[in-house]
């Protein structure tokens, strides 16, 4: 059981160039999340999403996209990276939302230069 | 107010010590406030979690208290170990979707 997976680990982005985010999941759970977390700022949400078919934007959404075509799977769109975007990005995923534990995966590092 | 405020933002407690790390909140309709422990260069992990109703739950030596006049809840570590060393968050639910994060703190254990 490989709970939540996020590729790649480590990246670095030249400003204005896209790249996406891998995320899946393999506890079939239908609430999944994206965070950023700058030091000492802790952990924003950037977009999530109920279930297959539906995101919704969380505190921090623009420079960033998302879909969630299947129930394993929630990728992260940068479009026209900055280097504001250089943070820790984490995906989560939940049984059941608000009300329940939340697993994490093990982020991804990405530097924007 | 969409908010959760922790403090401190870093604690330094001797092994032993019973480190306290406070949390605040101002929405009424928050219903569950977990705590999740972060290692460096690992994803939150969640620790332990309580819902209004109650005052106060333990889990080995990780306690929460909570006041719910106040609008506050605390993580107390009892007898803490150097392998506590980590960043804790707390954390509230506004509604059924999501919840939100304080700004963490870095706990660190002297041996």
């Amino acid at each position: 059981n490989a709970g939540v997976t996020q590729t790649p680990k480590f990246h670095i982005l030249k400003i204005g160039q896209s790249m996406t985010l891998q995320c899946t999941q393999d506890m079939n759970h239908n609430y999944m999340y994206w965070y950023r977390q700058d030091p000492g700022m802790g952990l924003k949400l950037i977009y999530y999403s109920v279930g297959a078919g539906i995101t919704d934007k969380g505190e921090v959404p623009n420079g960033y996209n998302v879909s969630r075509s299947t129930t394993e799977d929630f990728p992260l769109r940068l479009e026209l990276a900055a280097p504001s975007q250089t943070s820790v990005y984490f995906c989560a995923s939940s049984y059941s939302g608000g009300g329940y534990g939340y697993t994490f995966g093990s982020g991804t590092r990405l530097t924007v230069v | 107010q969409q908010q959760v405020k922790q403090s401190p933002q870093s604690l330094i407690v001797q092994k032993g010590g019973i480190p306290i790390i406070n949390c605040a909140y101002e929405n009424t309709a928050f219903d569950y406030f977990p705590w999740y422990q972060q290692f460096p260069g690992k994803g939150p992990a969640l620790l332990i979690a309580i819902r209004p109703d109650v005052s106060e739950k333990k889990e080995g030596r990780f306690t929460i208290s909570f006041n719910k006049s106040a609008k506050q809840f605390s993580l107390h570590i009892m007898d803490s170990q150097p392998g506590d060393s980590a960043t804790y968050f707390c954390a509230a639910s506004p509604n059924p979707d999501k919840i939100i994060f304080g700004k963490g703190t870095r706990l660190h254990i002297l041996p």
